[in-house]
């Protein structure tokens, strides 16, 4: 069975500060995926990162898929409130008929 | 605007009364699914349908049924709820199978007492 620990699982911080969350697995993903949830709404996507290695930016978020393709973190450098929020990783299951989720970190950002 | 709709957002019922929770999308999605997200637990697989007529069992199926006769609908269909089916629903879409990315609807709170 495919797994998707995050860690840490609840992140309280000051606005300014960085954080990395990060997502680790035993199996090799094709690729990873990082959702954002508000509370009342559903996860929406933040990025996709496909090739070992691979580094993308979204402003101040810095994703990060590791070489062998089994973990990836999430990088967020002068946090603000707005930064608040459940972050998800989430990777295909070998079939290719699931999304398998981690269980999440809430990020909470105080001002 | 490209959206997944589920009604209702709100339900409180009682155990063995028949319910469901509808799911819409106007993006012309082949992929639909259907989570649970419960607290410790994270996102769970309940059933997903590849095309119209063609649907299968996730993670945590037991309990809960579904059909795809649309396209553009996956309804979530609980026979007889029973508390431990408590919980928030999410239902998703996504084009050509799940290799891209997912939209979620808003969700649906379920209490069943």
């Amino acid at each position: 069975t495919q797994l998707l620990e995050q860690s840490p699982q609840f992140l309280s911080i000051q606005e300014g500060e960085n954080l990395t969350v990060y997502c680790n697995s035993s199996s090799v993903f094709s690729s990873l995926q990082w959702y954002r949830q508000e509370p009342g709404e559903g996860p929406v996507l933040l990025v996709t990162v496909v090739t070992g290695g691979e580094v993308k930016k979204l402003k101040r978020l810095t994703f990060q898929f590791g070489d062998a393709r089994k973990d990836s973190s999430l990088h967020i450098t002068a946090a603000q409130p707005g930064d608040t929020g459940l972050y998800l990783c989430a990777g295909f299951n070998q079939a290719g008929t699931a999304l398998i989720f981690g269980k999440g970190t809430t990020l909470s950002v105080s001002s | 605007e490209a959206q997944v709709t589920q009604n209702p957002r709100y339900l409180i019922t009682v155990t063995g009364k028949k319910l469901t929770v509808t799911c819409s999308q106007n993006m012309n999605h082949e992929y639909m699914s259907w989570y649970r997200q419960d607290p410790g637990l994270g996102l769970r697989q309940i059933y997903y349908s590849m095309n119209v007529e063609v649907t299968d069992k996730g993670d945590v199926p037991e309990g809960y049924k579904v059909s795809r006769k649309e396209k553009r609908n996956f309804p979530l269909i609980l026979e007889s709820p029973s508390p431990n089916q408590t919980s928030l629903y999410f239902c998703a879409s996504s084009p050509m199978g799940v290799t891209t990315e997912a939209f979620f609807g808003q969700g649906t709170r379920l209490t069943v007492v």
